[in-house]
């Protein structure tokens, strides 16, 4: 079964600063990843997803992901983060399993963007 | 995204007593997850279900949980005799296919269930 590891609970940076947010998942052949974005009071909404192809991806409002298939690792970046990017980042994998796929989720990050 | 309802957004319960979670999906998707969120958890799947049918229950606890998807009208998340230990945030998410096809949950804002 897949899983997702992301490594930081609490990130915490000043505006202009950069991102990166870690994000590992378990082998298990195909995989399909996704970033999520919750921002305080709102719904999740997709940030970017990973399907096949470069494994460079961009997102909404800044955001890029890149796969590294070597390393199990789908990172998420911001070159310069702003106080609106306060938020909790979910990484997340599709499992296949069942004959059908469901959404598995890491733990999440929390980000604080000060000013 | 706006399209998937939840309801209630904020759910008080003693312990014992029994919650109701509703759960309108955009228009047009026929699919419908539960996810449930604890603190430093992250979301964990509960179950999938279509109109009518429950594909997949394998993260609903064995006891307690239940969950419905009708032919009409919202997907309800019941927990009976709830505890503490339920107080979550509970979030419903819809597709208009399974999700082999683009992956992509839209979600609902979710309701916070909290257990005195």
């Amino acid at each position: 079964a897949q899983s997702v590891s992301q490594h930081n609970h609490h990130v915490i940076l000043s505006e202009a600063a950069s991102l990166e947010l870690g994000c590992n998942y378990s082998y298990g052949g195909t995989v399909n990843l996704f970033w999520y974005v919750q921002y305080p009071g709102q719904h999740l909404q997709l940030l970017l997803k990973y399907f096949s192809g470069d494994p460079l991806v961009k997102g909404i409002k800044g955001f890029e992901a890149e796969f590294i298939k070597s390393k199990f690792s789908f990172n998420l970046r911001k070159p310069s983060v702003q106080w609106s990017d306060t938020a909790e980042y979910f990484c997340a994998v599709i499992s296949f399993s069942g004959g059908y796929n469901k959404l598995i989720f890491g733990a999440g990050t929390r980000l604080a963007v000060h000013p | 995204n706006a399209g998937v309802m939840q309801n209630p957004r904020h759910l008080v319960r003693r312990r014992g007593q029994e919650a109701r979670l509703r759960c309108s999906p955009m228009k047009g998707h026929s699919h419908v997850y539960w996810y449930r969120q604890l603190p430093e958890e992250g979301l964990k799947f509960m179950v999938y279900l279509q109109k009518e049918n429950i594909i997949d229950e394998s993260g609903m606890p064995k006891e307690r949980f239940s969950a419905e998807f009708p032919k009409e009208g919202p997907s309800i998340l019941r927990i009976q005799q709830v505890v503490r230990g339920d107080s979550a945030a509970y979030f419903c998410a819809s597709s208009p296919l399974g999700q082999a096809n683009t992956g992509e949950l839209f979600f609902g804002e979710g309701s916070r269930l909290t257990v005195l």
